[in-house]
């Protein structure tokens, strides 16, 4: 059984470019949970989706960032117009239910220069 | 969500026990206490979880007070590959919204060979 699936693991954009970051969540698991973090800091969460749905978007920043969850296919985590302080690696989570523990993947790191 | 104090940094030595602590001195009754780690360029992981009574898993115990105002996180013994940054975080199970894990800063262990 596959753990929390994150690609790309390295991301490198220009300013000015579109970053999608993939999370394919553990089998079954239907909630998921993106985190991002700044270098020598710890994580701030951003976002909690279910299956096509927006649970808890009260850490992603206004602008330029948005998350989706579709019935079929990986959680996306897309940022348009990166710029410099939006390097960081983006951490995804994945839980059976809600209130269960979670199972983090490894990361994207995202380089934006 | 209810907040945690943790020392910064801790430092021990290799097969020696270890003894994470964690103030929660606002925690409420429906809140859980729940320990993950992160090792260094990975994503954080699930150690243990528990309510009121002492846990016991094959990769720590989480010995909790009685008046659940402070826990403490007990690795028996410490290899190098324990060195991360463990974090102590409350979650509430009854709240749908509570539902995300909030990190603090954590305490950053390191262990010497």
């Amino acid at each position: 059984n596959a753990g929390v699936m994150q690609n790309p693991r390295h991301l490198v954009r220009r300013r000015g470019q579109e970053a999608r970051l993939r999370c394919s969540p553990m089998k079954g698991h239907s909630h998921v949970y993106w985190y991002r973090q700044l270098p020598e800091e710890g994580l701030k969460f951003m976002v909690y989706l279910q299956k096509e749905n927006i649970i808890d978007e009260s850490g992603m920043p206004k602008e330029r960032f948005s998350a989706e969850f579709p019935k079929e296919g990986p959680s996306i985590l897309r940022i348009q117009q990166v710029v410099r302080g939006d390097s960081a690696a983006y951490f995804c989570a994945s839980s059976l239910q809600g209130t269960d523990g979670y199972t983090f993947g490894s990361g994207t790191r995202l380089t934006v220069v | 969500d209810a907040k945690t104090t943790q020392p910064n940094s801790m430092e021990s030595n290799e097969e020696e026990p270890v003894h994470l602590p964690c103030n929660h001195s606002t925690i409420s009754g429906t809140d859980y206490i729940h320990w993950y780690r992160q090792l260094p360029s990975q994503g954080p992981e699930y150690v243990i979880h528990g309510l009121t009574s002492n846990v016991n898993n094959r990769m720590a115990s989480l010995a909790i007070a009685e008046d659940r105002k402070s826990s403490t996180l007990i690795l028996h013994r410490a290899t190098l590959r324990d060195a991360a940054v463990y974090y102590c975080i409350l979650r509430d199970r009854v709240f749908q919204g509570a539902q995300k894990l909030v990190f603090g800063q954590g305490t950053r262990l390191t262990i010497n060979p």
